[in-house]
């Protein structure tokens, strides 16, 4: 059984391009979590997604920032027109459970961008 | 929404010594409270959780420890090891599937 599998593991890219981060959860979780760690810093909440539903995005920057996870294939976090501050790991993780019986979260390598 | 706060934010101990990382919640409804290790350019990895039905949860040299009614809980790591060296971050997580996480502590054990 795969674990939480996340790509690239490092993207370079220069201001105002895009930047695009996949992520596919455990097999048999239906729930996806993207956080953002920024150097010495602890892992902020973006957004949490089940199939084809955006469940919370209230971490997500308004601005530039999205999410899916479609109904076929992994999760996407895309981020347009970057700047420096985006720079940052971005972690993905999937959990198969919800309510009251909350399930381990299990995360994956993490995306590295590193904006020129 | 729920805020976690973890202190302290560094830690450094002898080899053999405890180590107690506490963390607090403002949220009475989060029900799940997990710790995460994570190595440097690692991922989280859990190492222990507790439910809100459980005061205390021990594996081997790790033991959690939750007040629901003071909305804490603590990490203790015993007889520490040089491995044990990692940045460790609390969670709570309410009915509705969040995860908020603390802002990690980062402990050094010194040989």
């Amino acid at each position: 059984n795969a674990g939480v599998m996340q790509n690239p593991r490092h993207l370079v890219r220069r201001r105002g391009q895009e930047a695009r981060l996949r992520c596919s959860p455990m097999k048999g979780h239906s729930h996806v979590y993207w956080y953002r760690q920024l150097p010495e810093e602890g892992l902020k909440f973006m957004v949490y997604l089940q199939k084809e539903n955006i469940i919370d995005e209230s971490g997500m920057p308004k601005e530039r920032f999205s999410a899916e996870f479609p109904k076929e294939g992994p999760s996407i976090l895309r981020i347009q027109q970057v700047v420096r501050g985006d720079s940052a790991a971005y972690f993905c993780a999937s959990s198969n459970r919800r309510g009251a019986d909350t399930g381990e979260l299990f995360f994956g390598e993490g995306s590295r961008l590193t904006v020129l | 929404g729920e805020n976690v706060e973890q202190h302290p934010s560094t830690l450094s101990v002898q080899e053999g010594d405890s180590a107690v990382i506490k963390c607090t919640y403002s949220d009475s409804a989060s029900n799940y409270f997990p710790w995460y290790k994570q190595e440097l350019g690692k991922r989280p990895q859990l190492i222990i959780d507790i439910r809100s039905n459980v005061g205390e949860k021990k594996d081997q040299r790790i033991a959690v420890t939750l007040n629901k009614t003071a909305k804490h809980f603590s990490l203790h790591i015993t007889e520490t090891q040089p491995e044990d060296s990692a940045v460790y971050f609390c969670a709570a997580s309410i009915i509705r599937n969040q995860f908020y996480f603390g802002t990690g502590t980062s402990l050094t054990v010194i040989p």
